[in-house]
């Protein structure tokens, strides 16, 4: 079974600065998705970032941008120029490839706070 | 009007009641989901629809029985609850087809079993 470790259960920055988040993965599989979402104090969950694992161009996003290393098994998300809005609980997830999005994998999540 | 709309937006209920989680998708998707959010713990699935069949149950307990009548409307009825069940229940749609596609979220139930 796949499994998703964020180490970060919170962090903190300040507006304008750049953040990493970090997130590895384990799995047997080589072809795959991974997925950042954020989830703001409104609760509702919204897609920030998508990486095909085949693919080895990290994806990016506005001031969303992701580091990717396979062999590491490592994905983790860099937010640039940071918002006050940016402020949620972001989760790192993973999706086997041919499945269907029922076998999507989450982290356990990590709070940002952007102070002002 | 949001893609997907969850009521009620809050919820306590004794451990005696019977209560009901509506999930209502406006995107025209094929699949539908009830993910359970615990504090500190990743998100949990428990149900998946897909063409309105149940495709995947997670091992919830039946005092969680998961209703789908069409392919927008989600219903997670509750009865006999435990505190243990206190949780943010959050619904998502997809439209599957194989390749990674995302999920689009409601904005939860946060029920409190008391």
């Amino acid at each position: 079974a796949q499994t998703v470790t964020q180490s970060q259960p919170e962090m903190s920055v300040q507006e304008a600065e750049t953040v990493t988040l970090s997130c590895t993965y384990d799995t047997s599989e080589s072809n795959y998705y991974l997925f950042w979402y954020k989830q703001p104090p409104s609760r509702q969950m919204i897609l920030v970032i998508r990486q095909e694992a085949y693919k080895q161009q990290n994806a990016t996003e506005n001031r969303f941008s992701v580091n990717f290393q396979k062999a590491a098994k490592s994905f983790s998300l860099k937010i640039s120029d940071s918002q006050l809005g940016d402020t949620a609980m972001y989760f790192c997830a993973f999706l086997n490839s041919g499945g269907s999005n029922y076998k999507l994998t989450f982290g356990k999540g990590t709070l940002l706070t952007v102070n002002p | 009007e949001t893609g997907v709309t969850q009521t009620p937006r809050h919820l306590v209920m004794g451990m005696t009641n019977k209560k009901s989680l509506k999930c209502e998708q406006h995107l025209g998707h094929n699949a539908m989901y009830w993910y359970k959010q615990s504090a500190k713990k990743p998100l949990e699935l428990m149900f998946v629809y897909s063409l309105e069949e149940r495709v995947e149950n997670n091992s919830v307990p039946s005092r969680f029985s998961p209703e789908c009548p069409n392919s927008s409307h989600l219903f997670l009825h509750l009865h006999t609850l435990q505190p243990e069940d206190s949780a943010l229940y959050l619904c998502a749609s997809s439209q599957v087809s194989g390749v990674g596609e995302k999920l689009f979220f409601g904005s939860g139930t946060q029920l409190s079993v008391l």
